[in-house]
């Protein structure tokens, strides 16, 4: 298993462009976060995804959209990048097994975003 | 609503001493919790979870944390501390009755351990 991708590594916008952040998973996740990190505030959810067809909003939700047409895929769109959104983006599965199994979140590599 | 306190910045502790990086959390019902360590550029890594029974649980990497329901803590521990535990690590809450995907995260501490 690969366990949760992220694409791109590294990306470069302008204020005012938009781009989707890639994340996939390939363990049938049903549960998917999408959380951004800034030194001294730790991590702070965005976005999150209980099922394919199912999204709600965060804690820091605005200029973000996301969507889950699968159960693998939970894209995060920028609409128009704004300098405040430069940051590191990870995105986050788990599910929830019998008795204490699962709940954990497994995470990916990342993608550091600079808005100029 | 759910929220998470991790009242130092930083922890520095000599190699072969015990450690404890503090946790206080709020939720509105019975909570899980979650410590996990993130080395530099890297993504985050699990190590240990509270959901029910045994109040002290053990897991990677020699750590454990203690879940005191009245204190509302879940605090980490490590009876010997290595030069290679020094990172960041978070504490997350996630309130029973809530998503499973709304999982909050702490500020983070930074740990490091001299030799």
């Amino acid at each position: 298993n690969a366990g949760v991708t992220q694409t791109p590594k590294f990306q470069v916008l302008k204020t005012g462009q938009s781009m989707t952040l890639q994340c996939a998973q390939d363990m049938n996740h049903e549960y998917m976060s999408w959380y951004r990190q800034d030194p001294g505030m730790g991590l702070r959810l965005i976005h999150y995804s209980v099922g394919a067809g199912i999204t709600d909003q965060g804690e820091v939700p605005n200029g973000y959209n996301v969507s889950r047409s699968t159960t693998e895929d939970f894209p995060l769109r920028l609409l128009s990048a704004a300098p405040s959104q430069t940051s590191v983006y990870f995105c986050a599965s788990s599910y929830e097994g019998a008795g204490q199994g699962g709940y954990e979140q497994y995470f990916g590599p990342g993608t550091r975003l600079t808005v100029t | 609503a759910q929220s998470v306190a991790q009242p130092e910045d930083q922890v520095n502790v000599a190699e072969g001493n015990p450690l404890t990086v503090k946790c206080t959390y709020s939720v509105s019902g019975n909570p899980y919790l979650f410590w996990y360590v993130q080395y530099p550029n890297r993504g985050l890594q699990f190590l240990l979870k509270y959901i029910t029974g045994d109040n002290l649980v053990k897991g990677s990497y020699g750590f454990e944390a203690e879940f005191n329901k009245s204190q509302t803590s879940f605090h980490l521990k490590k009876p010997s501390a290595l030069v290679s535990d020094s990172a960041l690590y978070f504490c997350a809450v996630r309130d029973l009755y809530s998503s499973a995907s709304k999982i909050i995260f702490g500020s983070g501490t930074r740990l490091s351990i001299r030799p």
